[in-house]
């Protein structure tokens, strides 16, 4: 079945640090894959997004590149601040088939400390 | 602005009582909207695909006579925890499965997640 796999946190970075959250999965088809961020206290916000293999998404200074060769779609952003404290999921769904929900990773805590 | 919206995003009620909680779609008609449940530090664990007009799949280890699901119309789904009790606490979010895109630029096939409600059971 499909799964996906994301490093074990917490990660804890000083403010403008570089992050990556590695992100690996199991699919069969054509997955899309998602990155979704869950501030404290709060429900999930998409943050980007990528539907075909070699798509970047992007959003608000993070990307991540859909790779089929490694079934991979790792979380980067250059500079990190405070603001980014949260938790990040990585995601997969199957669209077109059938109306099938989306599948987590674990997700992983970031701490941005100054 | 937000898509679906889930109310109440907070209720404390004590054991033994009901609690509903709704899941509305703003703006677009789902056919197909998902139960989620995370527990502190965890992931999101689906509880169960809600699919208007007829019974809900309720995933593995998931009781249905106890997480009740009534999806009655295009744009509402509410999961009512019947007899809670203090283990039932938790965050629940609601998504919804947005099929042929809808008002706005909403992307087809695409799920929306609602705020989520903390249930606290006493």
């Amino acid at each position: 079945g499909n799964s996906v796999t994301q490093m074990e946190g917490p990660v804890t970075l000083s403010e403008e640090a570089f992050l990556t959250i590695n992100c690996t999965y199991t699919a069969t088809g054509y997955p899309s894959l998602f990155w979704y961020v869950q501030y404290p206290g709060e429900g999930l916000q998409l943050l980007l997004k990528a539907t075909k293999a070699d798509d970047k998404g992007s959003n608000k200074g993070f990307e991540a590149t859909y790779r089929k060769e490694t079934t991979s779609f790792h979380l980067e952003k250059g500079s990190v601040q405070v603001s980014d404290s949260a938790v990040y999921f990585c995601a997969l769904s199957t669209p077109y088939s059938g109306n099938t929900p989306l599948v987590f990773g674990k997700g992983t805590r970031l701490s941005v400390i100054a | 602005g937000a898509v679906v919206s889930q109310h109440p995003s907070r209720v404390i009620c004590k054991s033994g009582t009901s609690v509903k909680i709704e899941c509305r779609s703003l703006d677009f008609q789902a056919t197909t909207m998902f139960w989620y449940r995370q527990f502190p530090k965890q992931s999101l664990m689906l509880m169960a695909t809600s699919n208007e007009g007829s019974k809900a799949t309720y995933e593995q280890g998931v009781e249905k006579d106890k997480f009740l699901i009534n999806h009655a119309s295009l744009t509402l789904s509410t999961l009512t925890v019947t007899s809670a009790h203090p283990e039932d606490s938790s965050f629940y979010i609601c998504s919804a499965l947005s099929l042929s895109g809808g008002k706005g630029n909403l992307e087809p096939y695409e799920q929306y997640f609602g705020p989520g409600t903390r249930l606290t059971v006493t």
